[in-house]
C-alpha cells in the first residue's frame, strides 16, 4: 500500500493567492482528516469526513479555508485568500473505521504539505 | 472536553540514557495511542493500549497505560540517537476524532 499520498510537498506562495492542498487516503479507509501544524499551536484538527461526508469541521479556522471530499480517493484543503499566518505543515491523515466499540481508529498520516505564505 | 497533556515538552538525553514522557487525561479514555515523528516527517503510529494496567514493548521503548486509564507513559531505554524526534500522545475524542497531547520533543546529545 502507498499510504496516504498528498500534494505538493512544498508550497510557497504569496499573500491573496489561492492554496490547495491534494490528498489522497489509504484505499478501503472511510475517515479522513485535515490537520494543521505549527510550533505555536501544534498539532490541530481542522476538519474530517466519514464516509466523504463533512462531519466535523468546528477546527476550520475561519471562511478562507474550505475542504471537499468529492469521491473516497480524494480530498481538497482550499485556502482563499492565503495569509501568512496559514503557513504551517498540513497533514492529510486517513483511518479505518473501528469495528470494537471503545477501540479507537489508528490514524495513517501523509508526508503532509509545506505552505509558506509570503 | 477531553484535553491530553504532556510531559515534559522537551527532553535532552545522553545518549545510552533511558527516560521517560508522560501522559495524562482529564477523562478516562477507552484507549489510548502513541505516535512518533522525526524532524521534518509526519506523525507515525507507534503503538495502542487498551485494558487497565496493560504495559506493552517494542525493543528499548515500554508504553504503559494507568490503572484508571486516565494516565501513560513511554520509557526508553538507553537511548540512540535514532530516538530523535517528538513523541505523542491521543486519546479518542467522540467515535471518530483523536486528541493529540502537545508531544515531547526529544534530542539526543552524542
Amino acid at each position: 500500500d502507498a499510504g496516504v499520498i498528498q500534494s505538493p510537498r512544498h508550497e510557497v506562495t504569496e499573500m491573496g493567492q489561492e492554496v490547495t492542498l491534494r490528498c489522497k487516503p489509504i484505499s478501503g479507509h472511510n475517515s479522513l482528516f485535515w490537520y494543521r501544524q505549527t510550533m505555536m499551536r501544534g498539532l490541530e484538527l481542522l476538519i474530517y469526513f466519514n464516509n466523504n461526508v463533512p462531519i466535523d469541521d468546528s477546527g476550520m479556522p475561519e471562511d478562507r479555508f474550505s475542504a471537499k471530499m468529492p469521491n473516497a480517493s480524494f480530498s481538497t484543503l482550499k485556502i482563499q485568500p492565503s495569509e501568512p499566518r496559514d503557513s504551517a505543515v498540513y497533514f492529510c491523515a486517513s483511518s479505518l473505521r473501528a469495528l470494537l466499540a471503545g477501540v479507537g481508529e489508528t490514524q495513517y498520516f501523509g508526508p503532509g504539505t509545506r505552505l509558506l505564505v509570503l | 472536553g477531553q484535553q491530553v497533556m504532556q510531559i515534559p515538552q522537551y527532553q535532552h538525553v545522553q545518549e545510552g540514557e533511558d527516560f521517560t514522557t508522560y501522559c495524562n487525561s482529564s477523562t478516562t479514555l477507552s484507549n489510548i495511542q502513541w505516535y512518533k515523528q522525526r524532524p521534518g516527517g509526519h506523525p507515525v503510529f507507534l503503538i495502542q493500549l487498551v485494558k487497565s494496567g496493560e504495559v506493552k514493548k517494542q525493543k528499548r521503548l515500554t508504553f504503559q497505560f494507568g490503572e484508571a486509564k486516565k494516565n501513560s507513559s513511554l520509557h526508553i531505554t538507553a537511548t540512540q540517537t535514532t530516538d530523535v524526534g517528538t513523541y505523542f500522545c491521543a486519546g479518542p475524542r467522540g467515535d471518530y476524532k483523536l486528541s493529540f497531547g502537545a508531544g515531547t520533543t526529544v534530542t539526543v546529545r552524542a
